[in-house]
């Protein structure tokens, strides 16, 4: 019954690979986002999705491509893996402005 | 743009000492304020928001009073115990644009002694 959840939690891969990340949200929220968090703790956005739409696309570089097939799900691939890549990535959801956001636990990445 | 300008970690405190929290914002429009929590090994949660000015946001002993004419956000806890041993991160959310995206602080880490 987790509100937000994402697969996998631990992702450990070489440099240059491709990898995927899922995620999940069942409260019925329109949209979704996914955040980086740096080592210092520092969030950053990177994208959102309302109702399957993108609608914010930040300064992300191309190998980072997002894909939502629903309202419930969106999900992060990112091509040719680099060091720099290495984060926490938290997807969260929110059905609108005021509410605030519910948060995933997070998936570590780390590029080796 | 919006920014959130958080106080300076880290904060030490012993358990029962009295916690604030600093935080101040620009934005252009009226935003909504947020309080997230963050414990080890865990995503962010949710502790308290405010809507508008003057709207105090409340939860789990942690309260913040929303203050247009300082653009503050600060958290309060009258009694911290070693639970509250966490980073608390300050948001904003945009009203005119980006269908709510918000702008964090950097994060405050918390650390409280027995």
């Amino acid at each position: 019954d987790t509100a937000v959840s994402q697969t996998p939690k631990y992702l450990v891969t070489q440099m240059g690979n491709d990898k995927s990340i899922k995620c999940e949200q069942n409260l019925g929220h329109d949209t979704m986002y996914w955040y980086k968090q740096d080592s210092k703790k520092f969030l950053k956005i990177m994208f959102s999705y309302n109702n399957k739409e993108l609608i914010i696309n930040e300064t992300v570089p191309n190998r980072f491509s997002p894909k939502s097939p629903d309202k419930a799900h969106l999900n992060l691939h990112i091509n040719s893996l680099e060091l720099g890549d290495s984060a926490v990535y938290f997807c969260a959801s929110s059905p609108d402005r005021g509410s605030g956001y519910t948060f995933g636990s997070g998936t570590r990445l780390t590029v080796v | 743009g919006n920014s959130v300008t958080q106080m300076e970690g880290p904060v030490t405190l012993s358990e029962e000492a009295f916690l604030t929290i600093n935080c101040t914002y620009t934005a252009t429009g009226y935003p909504s304020l947020f309080w997230y929590v963050q414990y080890p090994g865990e995503g962010l949660q949710l502790l308290l928001k405010a809507t508008k000015a003057d709207d105090k946001g409340s939860n789990k002993g942690f309260e913040a009073t929303y203050r247009k004419e300082t653009t503050s956000f600060h958290l309060e806890k009258g009694s911290v115990q070693v639970s509250d041993s966490a980073v608390y991160f300050c948001a904003l959310s945009d009203s005119d644009t980006n269908a709510g995206k918000s702008t964090f602080g950097d994060g405050t880490t918390l650390t409280v002694k027995p």
